[in-house]
């Protein structure tokens, strides 16, 4: 069973356009993590959410948005596409904002 | 702010041992940890150290803090082929989530990762 998913696994999509990844883990963890890795292979958070509510928020455009239904969720919607954009974004979760995070497979979007 | 750093890129044969160094800046870190990612897949922990540790051990992987000099190390011993991936150091920081005003606390910070290539 895979404890941290991500859908879909590869997203490839034209400028301007408005996309969603998903994100859901069965650990019972109350925090979740989305990052982003450029092509060169650097990561950095996004966002952090702790039981639905967001407390980590770095500089993001807010073009993205994400959102948490329960706390096995948190999906990243973007809006208008841009080519910077492409990159992989993982997500992962931690069972509190200071234990360790596990991460997803990641999902690699690519922006035409 | 946090920065870690680490060395690129790093060529070893199979059967030798691997020492991967990572430096970090935040004097107030908590866990550092080591992270894998191998080609095309997400990223798998290693390990990771409590900062009031100065050594860890786990099979073939030996885990060196120096806290004085912020510099961490990861030891692969009898590397394999298997071994040949990406790894990344990253460090949490360690300021309580009030005092920071909720932008540091539980944030990793990764370094650049170091390309490890195990040649047969």
């Amino acid at each position: 069973d895979t404890a941290v998913s991500q859908t879909p696994k590869y997203l490839v999509t034209q400028m301007g356009n408005d996309k969603s990844i998903k994100c859901e883990q069965n650990l019972g963890h109350d925090t979740m993590y989305w990052y982003k890795q450029d092509s060169k292979k650097f990561l950095k958070i996004m966002f952090s959410y702790n039981n639905k509510e967001l407390i980590i928020n770095e500089t993001v455009p807010n073009r993205f948005s994400p959102k948490s239904p329960d706390k096995a969720h948190l999906n990243l919607h973007i809006n208008s596409l841009e080519l910077g954009d492409s990159a992989v974004y993982f997500c992962a979760s931690s069972q509190r904002l200071e234990e360790t995070q596990y991460f997803g497979p990641g999902t690699r979007l690519l922006v035409l | 702010g946090e920065d870690v750093e680490q060395s690129l890129f790093l060529s070893v044969r199979e059967g030798d041992s691997s020492v991967i160094n990572c430096t970090y800046t935040d004097s107030s870190s908590t866990y550092l940890y080591w992270y894998k990612q191998e080609p095309g897949a997400g990223l798998q922990l290693l390990t990771y150290i409590f900062s009031n540790m100065d050594m860890k051990q786990d099979q073939r992987l030996t885990v060196l803090l120096n806290k004085k000099d912020k510099h961490l190390s990861l030891r692969i011993a009898d590397t394999q082929t298997g071994d040949s991936a990406i790894y990344f150091c990253a460090e949490r920081a360690g300021l309580p989530l009030w005092d920071a005003g909720g932008t540091s606390y539980g944030k990793l910070t990764f370094g650049q990762g170091t390309i490890l290539t195990v040649h047969p």
